[in-house]
């Protein structure tokens, strides 16, 4: 069982590049969020979905678009690179959409120069 | 908005040593609280979780209690093992907003030495 899969696992950018994260989970779950990690800020949520055609915006949205359109992807765009994002990207899903427990992708290193 | 205040670390331990890792919450409500655990490399896992005032998580010998006179949910484990290394994150859920959102706290990284 797959679970939850990002790639790539690393990337480096220059500064107004564009790129695509992946992410993929075969447990058939309603919901998926990407959220970024920083040293000493914990996890800051991005964009979620809560199903197929239907995605939000979290705390972190400028710069990042993110597309739902089957149950099993969730890909994640940066338009136009910057330092700033400079992170590791973790994608989670989850079966329900309230206090449910997430499963985690092993992340994706983003460095932008 | 809700907001989730963990120790900061690094906290270094000798195995078998006792190991307390504090988190108060602010939140409207009456939120679900979570402790996640991330080994080197991996991603985030559920250590254990709380959904109401005075309920007790446990998992893995680790154990959390929902204070909500005090806002707490501080993590507990009475002997740690070198396997126990690794960053760990206080979270909640309000429960009420779509999506199955976290808020989490900055993460406790806990290095246990042999």
């Amino acid at each position: 069982n797959a679970g939850v899969t990002q790639t790539p696992k690393f990337q480096v950018l220059k500064t107004g590049q564009s790129m695509t994260l992946q992410c993929a989970q075969d447990m058939n779950h309603e919901y998926m969020s990407w959220y970024r990690q920083d040293p000493g800020m914990g996890l800051r949520l991005i964009h979620y979905s809560v199903g197929a055609g239907i995605t939000d915006q979290g705390e972190v949205p400028n710069g990042y678009n993110v597309s739902r359109s089957t149950t099993e992807d969730f890909p994640l765009r940066l338009l136009s690179a910057a330092p700033s994002q400079t992170s590791v990207y973790f994608c989670a899903s989850s079966l329900g959409a309230t206090n449910e427990k997430l499963f985690f992708g092993s992340g994706t290193q983003l460095s932008v120069l | 908005g809700d907001s989730v205040t963990q120790m900061e670390g690094p906290v270094t331990l000798s195995e078998e040593a006792f190991l307390t890792i504090n988190c108060t919450y602010t939140a409207t409500g009456y939120p679900s609280l979570f402790w996640y655990v991330q080994y080197p490399g991996e991603g985030l896992q559920l250590l254990l979780k709380a959904t109401k005032a005075d309920d007790k998580g446990s998992n893995k010998g680790f154990e959390a209690t929902y204070r909500k006179e005090t806002t707490s949910f501080h993590l507990e484990k009475g002997s740690v093992q070198v396997s126990d290394s690794a960053v760990y994150f206080c979270a909640l859920s309000d429960g009420k907003a779509a999506g199955n959102k976290l808020t989490f706290g900055g993460g406790t990284r806990v290095l246990v030495k042999p």
